[in-house]
C-alpha cells in the first residue's frame, strides 16, 4: 500500500527558531513529492521536487528530496508567527502520462509562539 | 482570475439525505480532483476527472458519485448521506504536470 509519513506530527517552537519538518514515502510510482501549506482554508503550493538532491528555496523555506532514501524534509529559517500552520507533504504517483491524484501524509502541525 | 471556487461554504445534512457540491475553476485545466480532509488527517482522493467525460475513482469513492460535462466544472454528488461523511472537501485543479490549485472547501456536516 502506497503510503507518505510526516514527523513529527506537531511542533512548537519559539519566533526565530529553525525548524525542519520530514516526509517518507514508499509508492509504487513516484514522479515528484509537493509541500503545501494549509492555514484555515485551502492548501497553498509550496514547492515540487522532482529530483534528488536539488535544494529548492523561497525565502526563508527551504525543501530537498532524497530519491535514494525515500524522503524530504521542508526547513524554515527564523521562524514567524505567520508559519503557523499545517505542513502537507504529497507525493504525485501518476504513471503513463496521466495525472491521477495526490497521496498525503497527515501533515505537521507547526505552532510559532512569539 | 477566480480559481478554484467551490459552494456552499458549510452545509448541515440529515441521514439519507442528497446534495450535490459545486466545484468550478477558470484556469482551462483538464484535470480535476475531489478530495475529503478528516480532523487530523490529510488529504484523500475521492474521485478524479482528467477531461470532460472522463472521471475515474480515487480512494475513497464509495458514497459519492461525480460528473465532468464541461471543462470548468466538477460537481460532487451525495446520494444518502452518512455521518461518516462528515469532512471538509476539497476540489482542485491542474495541469497535470505542477501543482495542483486548491478551493477554499465544503465543511460537510451529516446528522
Amino acid at each position: 500500500e502506497d503510503k507518505v509519513v510526516q514527523s513529527p506530527l506537531s511542533l512548537v517552537v519559539h519566533e526565530g527558531d529553525t525548524v525542519t519538518l520530514n516526509c517518507s514515502y514508499e509508492v509504487t510510482n513516484f514522479r515528484s513529492l509537493l509541500w503545501y501549506k494549509q492555514e484555515k482554508k485551502a492548501p497553498t503550493f509550496l514547492f515540487m521536487l522532482t529530483s534528488s538532491g536539488i535544494e529548492k528555496k523561497s525565502g526563508r523555506l527551504s525543501s530537498i528530496l532524497d530519491k535514494k532514501e525515500l524522503f524530504s524534509i521542508l526547513n524554515i529559517t527564523a521562524t514567524q508567527t505567520g508559519d503557523s500552520a499545517i505542513y502537507l507533504c504529497a507525493v504525485d504517483r501518476s504513471s503513463g502520462g496521466g495525472a491521477d491524484g495526490l497521496t498525503f501524509g497527515k501533515g505537521t502541525h507547526l505552532i510559532i509562539q512569539p | 482570475n477566480a480559481g478554484v471556487t467551490q459552494t456552499p461554504k458549510f452545509r448541515i445534512l440529515k441521514i439519507g439525505q442528497s446534495m450535490t457540491l459545486q466545484c468550478t475553476q477558470d484556469m482551462n485545466h483538464n484535470y480535476m480532483y475531489w478530495y475529503r480532509q478528516d480532523p487530523g488527517m490529510g488529504l484523500k482522493l475521492i474521485y478524479y476527472s482528467v477531461g470532460a467525460g472522463i472521471t475515474d475513482k480515487g480512494e475513497v469513492p464509495n458514497g459519492y458519485n461525480v460528473s465532468r460535462s464541461t471543462t470548468e466544472d466538477f460537481p460532487l454528488r451525495l446520494e444518502l448521506a452518512a455521518p461518516s461523511q462528515t469532512s471538509v472537501y476539497f476540489c482542485a485543479s491542474g495541469t497535470g504536470i505542477n501543482e495542483q490549485f486548491f478551493g477554499p472547501g465544503t465543511r460537510l456536516t451529516v446528522l
